[in-house]
């Protein structure tokens, strides 16, 4: 059984710096393509960013553009989320989710984990 | 990317069907068959129910289907439970971005 358990969620200070990971358990990782998604306090789900299977190709909304870098450790079955610059709107819950193939794009988030609060406040 | 629009909530008694729209544009839900909807219950991890329009993933009810017409796509809960009162979200594949999610639909259970 796949387990996806994110970590690293705190309070930060606006233009401060964070970064959060999941935690991959009962999959060959580096076969599937990972996604951040977040959930803001009383909105909707946000797609954040993606990255496929092998780490070279990666992708982000533009809210989060030249702020925030995805990274992945096949070594260690790890997909990080590095944020920088946050500000008060990037306060959210933060998911991660497996796809189901290698390369991004089929929109099968078959795996979440529970998420991660990442607050964003002076 | 704006983001998919849906009811705000959807309700029904045990054992009736309900519909919960998902209207996109050409760009997303009208041009790609990468849609999918996912069922959020409050402190838990979010579930796929459907994906590719009307795919269940194993071990989802075939009380839960899917469809699209044009940019509008849908999810149908027959034979209404209790258990089926959470959050409902769809999503597709865009050519702007990458993935875009929609507003979300609270279900109630009468």
């Amino acid at each position: 059984e796949v387990q996806l358990l994110e970590s690293g969620g705190d309070l930060v200070r606006p233009g401060g710096s964070l970064r959060i990971s999941c935690a991959a358990s009962g999959v060959a990782f580096s076969h599937f393509a990972m996604t951040w998604i977040r959930q803001a306090p009383g909105r909707g789900l946000e797609w954040v960013s993606s990255i496929g299977g092998s780490g070279f190709s990666t992708y982000y909304d533009d809210s989060v553009k030249g702020r925030f870098t995805v990274s992945r450790d096949n070594s260690k079955n790890v997909l990080h989320l590095q944020m920088n610059s946050l500000r008060v709107d990037d306060t959210a819950v933060y998911y991660c989710a497996k796809e189901d193939s290698r390369v991004v794009g089929n929109n099968r988030l078959e795996s979440w984990g529970q998420g991660t609060l990442v607050t964003v406040s002076s | 990317q704006s983001a998919l629009t849906q009811p705000a909530s959807v309700s029904g008694s045990p054992g009736q069907s309900i519909t919960i729209t998902c209207t996109g544009t050409s760009t997303d839900i009208g041009a790609y068959n990468y849609v999918s909807w996912f069922q959020l219950h409050s402190g838990e991890a979010p579930k796929l129910l459907i994906h590719d329009v009307h795919n269940r993933p194993s071990g989802i009810s075939q009380r839960f289907s899917g469809s699209k017409s044009g940019n509008t796509a849908s999810l149908t809960i027959s034979g209404l439970q209790a258990e089926d009162e959470a959050e409902y979200y769809c999503s597709s594949y865009t050519s702007s971005s990458l993935y875009v999610f929609g507003t979300g639909t609270k279900v109630t259970v009468l």
